[in-house]
Protein backbone atom coordinates (compact mmCIF):
# COMPACT_ATOMS: atom_id res chain seq x y z
CA UNK A 1 0.00 0.00 0.00
CA UNK A 2 1.76 2.68 -1.19
CA UNK A 3 1.77 6.44 0.84
CA UNK A 4 1.13 9.64 0.26
CA UNK A 5 2.92 10.40 -2.80
CA UNK A 6 4.31 14.10 -4.30
CA UNK A 7 5.74 15.02 -7.08
CA UNK A 8 8.01 16.51 -8.04
CA UNK A 9 10.44 15.89 -5.06
CA UNK A 10 12.36 18.81 -6.15
CA UNK A 11 10.97 21.75 -8.46
CA UNK A 12 12.62 25.35 -9.36
CA UNK A 13 11.09 27.66 -11.24
CA UNK A 14 12.27 31.27 -11.90
CA UNK A 15 10.24 34.25 -10.23
CA UNK A 16 7.01 34.76 -12.07
CA UNK A 17 6.58 31.59 -13.07
CA UNK A 18 4.07 28.79 -12.32
CA UNK A 19 4.32 25.85 -9.59
CA UNK A 20 2.35 23.22 -9.79
CA UNK A 21 2.49 20.51 -6.83
CA UNK A 22 1.02 16.94 -6.99
CA UNK A 23 -0.31 15.03 -4.03
CA UNK A 24 -1.86 11.82 -4.12
CA UNK A 25 -3.43 10.66 -1.01
CA UNK A 26 -3.15 6.90 0.17
CA UNK A 27 -5.63 4.46 -1.21
CA UNK A 28 -8.73 4.86 0.55
CA UNK A 29 -7.91 8.31 1.89
CA UNK A 30 -10.51 10.99 0.95
CA UNK A 31 -8.88 13.97 3.13
CA UNK A 32 -5.88 16.02 1.88
CA UNK A 33 -4.11 18.56 3.70
CA UNK A 34 -1.44 20.90 2.51
CA UNK A 35 1.34 22.38 4.91
CA UNK A 36 3.87 24.66 3.88
CA UNK A 37 7.17 24.86 5.86
CA UNK A 38 9.66 27.81 6.28
CA UNK A 39 13.20 27.72 6.86
CA UNK A 40 13.29 27.24 10.54
CA UNK A 41 9.79 27.40 11.21
CA UNK A 42 7.15 24.77 11.80
CA UNK A 43 4.51 23.39 9.75
CA UNK A 44 1.76 25.95 8.78
CA UNK A 45 -1.52 24.69 7.70
CA UNK A 46 -2.60 25.73 4.18
CA UNK A 47 -5.96 24.09 2.74
CA UNK A 48 -7.85 21.34 4.11
CA UNK A 49 -9.94 19.47 0.64
CA UNK A 50 -12.49 16.48 0.11
CA UNK A 51 -12.73 15.16 -3.41
CA UNK A 52 -14.24 18.52 -5.27
CA UNK A 53 -14.74 20.66 -2.25
CA UNK A 54 -12.59 22.56 0.00
CA UNK A 55 -13.40 22.50 3.23
CA UNK A 56 -10.84 25.01 4.69
CA UNK A 57 -8.83 27.17 3.03
CA UNK A 58 -8.05 29.35 5.67
CA UNK A 59 -4.54 28.94 5.75
CA UNK A 60 -3.84 30.02 1.95
CA UNK A 61 -2.28 33.54 0.85
CA UNK A 62 -5.25 35.50 -0.69
CA UNK A 63 -3.99 35.66 -4.01
CA UNK A 64 -1.74 33.65 -6.58
CA UNK A 65 -2.43 30.13 -4.47
CA UNK A 66 -4.73 27.65 -5.75
CA UNK A 67 -5.88 24.28 -4.72
CA UNK A 68 -8.06 21.78 -5.93
CA UNK A 69 -8.74 17.88 -5.33
CA UNK A 70 -10.51 16.75 -8.55
CA UNK A 71 -12.69 13.71 -8.69
CA UNK A 72 -10.19 11.68 -10.59
CA UNK A 73 -6.69 12.12 -10.31
CA UNK A 74 -4.43 13.80 -7.52
CA UNK A 75 -4.62 16.90 -5.30
CA UNK A 76 -2.90 19.78 -6.90
CA UNK A 77 -1.56 23.21 -4.94
CA UNK A 78 -0.72 25.54 -7.56
CA UNK A 79 1.35 28.96 -7.15
CA UNK A 80 1.38 31.61 -10.32
CA UNK A 81 4.07 33.91 -10.49
CA UNK A 82 6.24 32.54 -7.70
CA UNK A 83 8.18 35.15 -6.11
CA UNK A 84 11.20 34.10 -3.51
CA UNK A 85 9.46 34.15 -0.80
CA UNK A 86 7.43 31.25 -1.42
CA UNK A 87 10.71 28.94 -1.61
CA UNK A 88 9.52 26.15 1.08
CA UNK A 89 9.15 22.77 1.84
CA UNK A 90 4.96 21.99 0.67
CA UNK A 91 3.91 18.80 2.45
CA UNK A 92 1.07 17.13 1.59
CA UNK A 93 -1.41 14.69 3.85
CA UNK A 94 -4.13 12.21 3.54
CA UNK A 95 -6.40 10.66 6.20
CA UNK A 96 -9.35 8.81 6.12
CA UNK A 97 -13.18 9.33 5.83
CA UNK A 98 -14.43 9.73 9.98
CA UNK A 99 -13.92 10.65 12.75
CA UNK A 100 -10.56 8.59 13.07
CA UNK A 101 -8.43 11.58 13.61
CA UNK A 102 -4.95 11.60 14.53
CA UNK A 103 -4.48 8.99 11.02
CA UNK A 104 -2.48 11.61 8.88
CA UNK A 105 -0.30 10.54 6.98
CA UNK A 106 2.26 12.93 5.38
CA UNK A 107 3.87 12.65 2.06
CA UNK A 108 7.92 13.43 1.52
CA UNK A 109 7.44 16.88 0.17
CA UNK A 110 8.19 18.81 -2.24
CA UNK A 111 10.98 21.47 -1.87
CA UNK A 112 10.11 24.43 -4.18
CA UNK A 113 13.22 26.83 -4.81
CA UNK A 114 12.47 30.08 -6.30
CA UNK A 115 15.55 31.70 -8.17
CA UNK B 1 -6.63 30.28 18.26
CA UNK B 2 -4.61 27.95 19.28
CA UNK B 3 -0.30 27.80 19.96
CA UNK B 4 2.18 25.48 20.12
CA UNK B 5 5.95 27.12 22.08
CA UNK B 6 8.90 24.31 21.79
CA UNK B 7 11.19 25.87 24.36
CA UNK B 8 14.56 24.17 23.03
CA UNK B 9 14.91 24.90 19.11
CA UNK B 10 18.02 22.54 19.81
CA UNK B 11 18.87 19.54 22.15
CA UNK B 12 22.12 18.17 22.01
CA UNK B 13 22.74 14.89 23.79
CA UNK B 14 25.00 11.81 24.48
CA UNK B 15 24.35 8.36 23.16
CA UNK B 16 22.30 6.47 26.01
CA UNK B 17 21.91 9.43 27.95
CA UNK B 18 17.89 10.81 28.87
CA UNK B 19 16.41 13.14 26.54
CA UNK B 20 13.04 15.29 27.03
CA UNK B 21 11.42 17.71 24.27
CA UNK B 22 9.06 20.03 25.97
CA UNK B 23 5.95 21.01 24.43
CA UNK B 24 3.80 23.77 25.91
CA UNK B 25 -0.11 24.75 24.27
CA UNK B 26 -2.51 27.17 24.52
CA UNK B 27 -5.97 26.99 23.68
CA UNK B 28 -9.31 27.66 25.02
CA UNK B 29 -10.96 24.38 23.73
CA UNK B 30 -10.12 20.81 24.94
CA UNK B 31 -7.36 19.26 22.28
CA UNK B 32 -5.52 16.26 20.62
CA UNK B 33 -1.80 16.43 21.00
CA UNK B 34 1.05 14.60 18.87
CA UNK B 35 4.56 14.40 18.37
CA UNK B 36 5.64 13.80 14.77
CA UNK B 37 9.57 12.93 13.59
CA UNK B 38 11.17 14.42 10.46
CA UNK B 39 14.48 12.74 9.26
CA UNK B 40 16.36 15.10 6.91
CA UNK B 41 14.79 15.84 3.84
CA UNK B 42 11.68 13.44 4.54
CA UNK B 43 8.17 13.95 5.36
CA UNK B 44 6.73 13.71 8.85
CA UNK B 45 6.36 10.69 10.78
CA UNK B 46 3.62 10.45 13.92
CA UNK B 47 5.72 9.13 16.70
CA UNK B 48 2.34 9.59 18.84
CA UNK B 49 -0.67 11.11 19.99
CA UNK B 50 -3.40 11.46 22.77
CA UNK B 51 -7.06 11.56 22.10
CA UNK B 52 -8.15 10.72 25.14
CA UNK B 53 -7.79 8.06 28.09
CA UNK B 54 -4.89 7.57 30.13
CA UNK B 55 -2.36 10.85 29.90
CA UNK B 56 0.81 8.87 29.27
CA UNK B 57 1.33 7.60 25.16
CA UNK B 58 4.01 5.67 24.27
CA UNK B 59 5.62 4.75 20.73
CA UNK B 60 6.80 1.47 19.81
CA UNK B 61 11.08 2.39 19.45
CA UNK B 62 11.26 3.73 23.98
CA UNK B 63 9.47 7.48 23.41
CA UNK B 64 6.62 7.97 25.96
CA UNK B 65 4.79 11.57 26.04
CA UNK B 66 2.98 12.29 28.86
CA UNK B 67 -0.43 15.06 28.79
CA UNK B 68 -0.95 17.47 31.91
CA UNK B 69 -3.67 19.40 31.20
CA UNK B 70 -3.05 21.86 34.76
CA UNK B 71 0.31 22.71 32.97
CA UNK B 72 -1.12 22.73 29.25
CA UNK B 73 1.92 20.27 28.14
CA UNK B 74 3.33 17.42 26.55
CA UNK B 75 6.78 16.53 27.02
CA UNK B 76 8.23 14.41 24.60
CA UNK B 77 10.68 12.18 27.00
CA UNK B 78 13.32 8.90 26.05
CA UNK B 79 15.22 7.28 28.86
CA UNK B 80 17.84 6.41 26.46
CA UNK B 81 18.90 7.47 22.94
CA UNK B 82 20.53 6.00 20.14
CA UNK B 83 22.11 7.61 17.16
CA UNK B 84 19.67 6.99 14.75
CA UNK B 85 17.01 9.17 17.33
CA UNK B 86 19.02 12.14 15.36
CA UNK B 87 16.13 14.09 14.10
CA UNK B 88 14.05 17.16 13.88
CA UNK B 89 10.73 16.38 16.59
CA UNK B 90 7.49 19.00 16.14
CA UNK B 91 4.72 19.01 18.53
CA UNK B 92 1.42 19.17 17.46
CA UNK B 93 -2.33 20.32 18.59
CA UNK B 94 -5.59 20.03 17.13
CA UNK B 95 -8.91 21.19 18.60
CA UNK B 96 -11.70 18.11 19.47
CA UNK B 97 -14.31 18.60 17.17
CA UNK B 98 -13.02 21.08 14.92
CA UNK B 99 -11.49 21.05 11.53
CA UNK B 100 -9.16 18.62 10.90
CA UNK B 101 -5.74 20.79 10.99
CA UNK B 102 -2.71 20.68 13.27
CA UNK B 103 -1.33 23.46 14.54
CA UNK B 104 2.52 22.95 14.60
CA UNK B 105 5.78 24.40 16.91
CA UNK B 106 8.78 25.20 15.71
CA UNK B 107 10.14 21.82 16.49
CA UNK B 108 13.38 20.85 18.41
CA UNK B 109 16.54 19.48 16.81
CA UNK B 110 17.64 16.81 18.58
CA UNK B 111 20.82 15.75 18.02
CA UNK B 112 22.82 12.25 19.41
CA UNK B 113 26.63 12.11 19.59
CA UNK B 114 28.22 9.25 20.02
Amino acid sequence: NAGVMQNPRHLVRRRGQEARLRCSPMKGHSHVYWYRQLPEEGLKFMVYLQKENIIDESGMPKERFSAEFPKEGPSILRIQQVVRGDSAAYFCASSPPGRDFGGYTFGSGTRLTVV
Amino acid sequence: AQSVTQLDSQVPVFEEAPVELRCNYSSSVSVYLFWYVQYPNQGLQLLLKYLSGSTLVESINGFEAEFNKSQTSFHLRKPSVHISDTAEYFCAVSDQGGSEKLVFGKGTKLTVNP
